[in-house]
Parts: C-alpha cells; structure tokens; sequence
C-alpha cells in the first residue's frame, strides 16, 4: 500500500466513449502527476499538479482532461480516445519542493477498442 | 533532454545469483532514485541516494551515486523469485520537483527458482 489509490484498476472503453480516471493520495503531498506507460516505452509524464495548479502540461493531446479539485485528488477525463492510447496510467504524488521521489498508484489499465 | 541509459534491458538469473544493474547520464543529477515495478502495479521507490559517492542499502539492495553524479548502480544479492520485476532509475535535479524526473528505460528482471 503506497497511500496512492487509483480506481478503476482496469478499463475497457470505446472510441466514442467518456470515462474518467481517479487517484487519490493520502500521504499529505502537494504534488500530482499523470504518467503514461506503454509497453516496451519508458514513463511519460502527462501532467503536473503543484498546490491544485496545473503546472506541466507536456504536449498532451485534448481528448485527455485533467481535473485536480485538491491536493488529494486528481481526475483524468477520456473522451473519444484512439486505439494508440492503450497504456497504464499512473497516477503518483510527492512534496513539492522535495527529493524524496514519487510514490505511484497501482495504475489504470486502459484497452481503446 | 536529458537521457538515462540503463543496462542491461533484461536479465535471466537463478535463484540465489547476484544481481548488478546501472543507469548512466550525459549531465549530472543530484538525487539518484532507484524503483521496482511488479507485473501489474505501479513502480514503488527502493532506495533514494542524494550526494555524491554514497552507498546505501535497503536488505538485500545495495546502491551508489557515483562520484560524478552522472551514474547510479543497483546490486541485488541471493535473489529470490519475488526480486522479478522491473527496475527502474530516475535521475533528479534540485528545486526541479520529483515529477521532472528523468527515468531510464528499465531493467526486467527474471528469477528462475
């Protein structure tokens, strides 16, 4: 148990469909971040959270909508998604500023059909 | 960017063999932070280094920041069928936040009993 949970665990949607992702932390943190793991291709970091303030946004395409409405919860809202975005996504949390490292949810596993 | 290279990309040992992994930077870090990730979860923090030469252990996990701050390495030792998973490294700059990390591709382990 990290103290970051993420639900659903797995996913099967359509590319019509809209479906959101949840984490939530409850390790006191200020930071939230989305990353995207495909198989055989390293983390990618989607979105960054400092304070409720979305800080980093690198270069994701629209059809993924974050929403985080505190320090302790973070949303991630699908909508006409593509085949491609097939992965596991991860939510994790950390202290900003901190070096102590990133504690990550179990991670959605999402299949586009 | 930066770029992590991590070595090997995967390993086949037996039960009870050593283990030597490593993660090598064209630029430096300040922190070095080693994480596993079983089949199926997120990737969970081992051992977090922050200064230049340290050696530290967690059980039977044994990392170093090496002395140029551009490379860390992991050593597992009698490894056991649970050690199977995926290592990860992730290279961190100060002030930078633990969400601007720089990850390697990752290290699969495979243990055979």
């Amino acid at each position: 148990e990290t103290g970051v949970t993420q639900t659903p665990r797995h996913l099967v949607m359509g590319m019509t469909n809209k479906k959101s992702l949840k984490c939530e932390q409850h390790l006191g943190h200020n930071a939230m971040y989305w990353y995207k793991q495909s198989a055989k291709k390293p983390l990618e970091l989607m979105f960054v959270y400092n304070f409720k303030e979305q800080t980093e946004n690198n270069s994701v395409p629209s059809r993924f909508s974050p929403e985080c409405p505190n320090s302790s919860h973070l949303f991630l809202h699908l909508h006409t998604l593509q085949p491609e975005d097939s992965a596991l996504y991860l939510c994790a949390s950390s202290q900003w500023p901190g070096e102590d490292g990133l504690f990550f949810g179990s991670g959605t596993q999402l299949s586009v059909l | 960017g930066q770029q992590l290279n991590q070595s090997p990309q995967s390993m086949f040992i037996q039960e009870g063999e050593d283990v030597s992994m490593n993660c090598t930077s064209s630029s430096i870090f300040n922190t070095w932070l080693w994480y596993k990730q079983d089949p199926g979860e997120g990737p969970v923090l081992l051992i977090a280094l922050y200064k230049a030469g340290e050696l530290t252990s967690n059980g039977r996990l044994t990392a170093q920041f090496g002395t140029t701050r551009k490379d860390s390495f992991l050593n597992i030792s009698a490894s056991i069928p649970s050690d199977v998973g995926i290592y990860f490294c992730a290279g961190q700059l100060r002030n930078f936040g633990a969400g601007k990390s720089t990850f390697g591709d990752g290290t699969t382990l495979t243990v055979k009993p």
